[in-house]
C-alpha cells in the first residue's frame, strides 16, 4: 500500500531551467508534506515543507505547491543548478508526527 | 551542533546472524526514527521512539526491534538475518511532538550487507 508515490524515477533538466518534481498521495489525513534531497553515501537533507492547510510555500529557489483536491504536490526548482543533482524524496506526516511516509524518490540530473 | 551519528557505517554479516546498529541524535532531540532504504523501495519506516517509548511501528517482521535510552540514543537490532535485509539503515532525529518542528535530521546511515 504505497500511500505516497513518485511516478517518475528520473528527470533530466538543463542548467538554468525549471525542474518540476511530482508526488501523489492517497491518504487525505496527512498533515504535512516535506521534500528531502539525498546525495549518494549521505542521509537525506530536509529542503522544504508545506502544511495541508496551505497551497504554496517558497524558500529561495525552491517552491512547493499542494493541490489537495487532486492529492498532488510538486517541487519547483528555479533556476536549476548542477549541484541540485540528487535524489529527491517527498514525504507525508500524520498522527502527531509519529510516522513519516516516504515516496520512492526521483533522481534529478541537472546538465551543465 | 553535531549532527546525527550512526555506527558502524558499514557492516557485513552472514545469514542467520544478528546485528545491532546505533544512533546518536542531535543534542536536545528526543524523537528518533529508523528507516530501511533499498533500491526502488524508497525509505521504509521501521519505528519511532520518543522518551524511551516506541510510538509507532512500520510493517516489518518481529526480527526487527529497537530501543531508546534515557539520553535519547537509540539502537536497532535485527535477528536471524536474511539476504533481503541488505540495505541502508537510516536514523533520523527531531525535537519531538508539540515543538512545531516537522522535519527530521538524518544520519549518514549504516550500510548492511548480508551474505
Amino acid at each position: 500500500d504505497q500511500q505516497v508515490k513518485q511516478n517518475s524515477p528520473s528527470l533530466s533538466v538543463q542548467e538554468g531551467r525549471i525542474s518540476i518534481l511530482n508526488c501523489d498521495y492517497t491518504n487525505s489525513m496527512f498533515d504535512y508534506f516535506l521534500w528531502y534531497k539525498k546525495y549518494p553515501a549521505e542521509g537525506p537533507t530536509f529542503l522544504i515543507s508545506i502544511s495541508s492547510i496551505k497551497d504554496k510555500n517558497e524558500d529561495g529557489r525552491f517552491t512547493v505547491f499542494l493541490n489537495k483536491s487532486a492529492k498532488h504536490l510538486s517541487l519547483h526548482i528555479v533556476p536549476s543548478q548542477p549541484g541540485d543533482s540528487a535524489v529527491y524524496f517527498c514525504a507525508a506526516v500524520t498522527g502527531g508526527y509519529q510516522k513519516v511516509t516516504f515516496g520512492t524518490g526521483t533522481k534529478l540530473q541537472v546538465i551543465p | 551542533k553535531a549532527g546525527v551519528t550512526q555506527t558502524p557505517r558499514y557492516l557485513i554479516k552472514t545469514r542467520g546472524q544478528q546485528v545491532t546498529l546505533s544512533c546518536s541524535p542531535i543534542s536536545g532531540h528526543r524523537s528518533v526514527s529508523w528507516y530501511q532504504q533499498t533500491p526502488g523501495q524508497g525509505l521504509q519506516f521501521l519505528f519511532e521512539y520518543f522518551s524511551e517509548t516506541q510510538r509507532n511501528k512500520g510493517n516489518f517482521p518481529g526480527r526487527f526491534s529497537g530501543r531508546q535510552f534515557s539520553n535519547s540514543r537509540s539502537e536497532m537490532n535485527v535477528s536471524t538475518l536474511e539476504l533481503g535485509d541488505s540495505a541502508l539503515y537510516l536514523c533520523a532525529s527531531s525535537p519531538g511532538p508539540l515543538t512545531g518542528v516537522v522535519e527530521q535530521y538524518f544520519g549518514p546511515g549504516t550500510r548492511l550487507t548480508v551474505t
